[in-house]
């Protein structure tokens, strides 16, 4: 099993939709978990951290489940510019970043 | 601004050639990394630093060399031992050891391609 799994996608999504996009991790000890945007044949950005109790920025919002060992990223409104992939990635603590493997996301007009 | 780094954005290699790529951070951060992305797959860990004069293997560090000599520099070197070069190479740096909330920067890349 891999350490950090995801929906391959692609997802495809009109304007305005809502979208969620689901990660599993295999490390319990996994300490810090967050969401990355990779636009084509570009490097990664940080899009957000994700927090034990949940967090929301503007329309994105993230979650956590420890005990199932699961993160989702939804996104509400979305926009054509929102069309990249997204990176789930988890650290656990002194460890290195693990990247899943990403899910892509077309937004269409 | 602080930032990443990576230089060339392109670079041809040819078959038996070593070539090196560049990459500079002055965001006074503790650990660089080096990753390989390869069309469609995630990112691998090549080789990782935490601290100058010190580097580490990651998961597919055969055929690269890396060095830390300052802090703000952490080039890699694709060898002629690393038989499938062609691939986008992506530095990092971030906070070393602990753990919490704190994500890595990405430089813009390098784009290799064996000629």
């Amino acid at each position: 099993r891999k350490e950090v799994e995801q929906d391959p996608g692609p997802f495809n999504v009109p304007e305005g939709a809502t979208v969620a996009f689901n990660c599993t991790y295999s490390n319990s000890a996994s300490q810090s978990f967050f969401w990355y945007r990779q636009d084509c044949r570009k490097e990664p950005k940080l899009l957000m951290s994700v927090y034990s109790s949940g967090n929301e920025d503007g329309r994105f919002t993230a979650q956590l489940n420890r005990a199932s060992q699961y993160i989702s990223l939804l996104i509400r409104d979305s926009k054509l510019s929102d069309s990249a992939t997204y990176l789930c990635v988890v650290r656990g603590y002194g460890q290195n970043f693990v990247f899943g493997p990403g899910t892509r996301l077309s937004v269409l007009p | 601004d602080g930032g990443i780094t990576q230089s060339p954005k392109y670079l041809f290699r040819k078959e038996g050639q070593n070539v090196t790529l560049s990459c500079e951070q002055n965001l006074n951060h503790d650990a660089m990394y080096w990753y390989r992305q390869d069309p469609g797959q995630g990112l691998r860990l090549i080789y990782y630093s935490q601290i100058v004069n010190d580097f580490q293997k990651g998961d597919i560090a055969e055929g690269y060399s890396v060095s830390r000599e300052k802090k703000e520099s952490f080039p890699l070197t694709v060898t002629s031992a690393q038989k499938n070069p062609t691939a986008f190479y992506l530095c990092a740096s971030g906070q070393a050891g602990q753990g919490g909330n704190y994500g890595y920067t990405f430089g813009s890349g390098t784009r290799l391609t064996v000629v």
